[in-house]
């Protein structure tokens, strides 16, 4: 079957870095996106990885290892605002979107 | 603004009766999805459309239905027959080579 593995709750300081890992066992791999999705909204996109290594976009980086099945979303200085589930889905072979459950920031002062 | 508009936000059914939930882009976008969230749970596929006039059942397509008559609308009937209806519906379009998604805002729907 597949599987994508976020942990569920983290808890960070503002100001702080934190890293929110994703492993994930599909059909095939035509990429991997991360989300945010505060609380009560829609998702919005964050990044999008299809080869090995870091995309630094801003605060935000999205890091894949295609090999390990693992990819990691990492957020700097972080804001109160941060505070949001993290989605991580990955792209099978039949280019169907493959979801994690979601892995909730807590951000405190 | 182009976006994807969901409504109603917020829906109450009593048991047996049939809910339709609106889903209208206007970002051109030839392919639409269902997604059904519930909490400790990832996002799970109802029913996609890649172009009018044609749909194919998601990983939970049992007790829903969908229409794809024009490119903009994306309707979804929850029915009677679906067992466990209380949930955040989101719909989403999606364009291009990546993948992407966009979402709309979507609704909550609470049986009574």
């Amino acid at each position: 079957g597949q599987n994508i593995d976020q942990p569920t709750e983290m808890t960070a300081t503002e100001g702080a870095i934190v890293q929110i890992n994703c492993t994930y066992q599909t059909s095939g791999f035509n990429g991997l996106f991360w989300y945010q999705q505060h609380a009560g909204e829609a998702p919005t996109f964050l990044s999008y990885n299809v080869l090995d290594g870091l995309e630094e976009k801003g605060r935000f980086s999205s890091f894949l290892s295609r090999s390990k099945g693992y990819s990691y979303l990492l957020l700097k200085e972080l804001q109160m605002k941060d505070s949001a589930s993290y989605l991580c889905a990955v792209v099978d072979s039949n280019y169907q979107l493959i979801w994690g459950a979601g892995t909730k920031l807590i951000i405190k002062p | 603004d182009g976006g994807i508009t969901q409504s109603p936000k917020y829906l109450f059914r009593k048991e047996g009766q049939n809910v339709t939930l609106s889903c209208e882009q206007n970002l051109n976008h030839d392919a639409m999805y269902w997604y059904r969230q519930d909490p400790g749970q990832g996002l799970r596929l109802i029913y996609y459309s890649q172009i009018v006039n044609d749909f194919q059942k998601g990983d939970i397509a049992e007790g829903y239905s969908v229409s794809r008559e024009k490119k903009e609308s994306f309707p979804l009937t929850v029915t009677s027959a679906q067992k466990n209806p209380t949930a955040f519906y989101l719909c989403a379009t999606g364009q291009g080579d990546t993948g992407e998604l966009f979402f709309g805002e979507g609704s909550r729907l609470t049986v009574l």
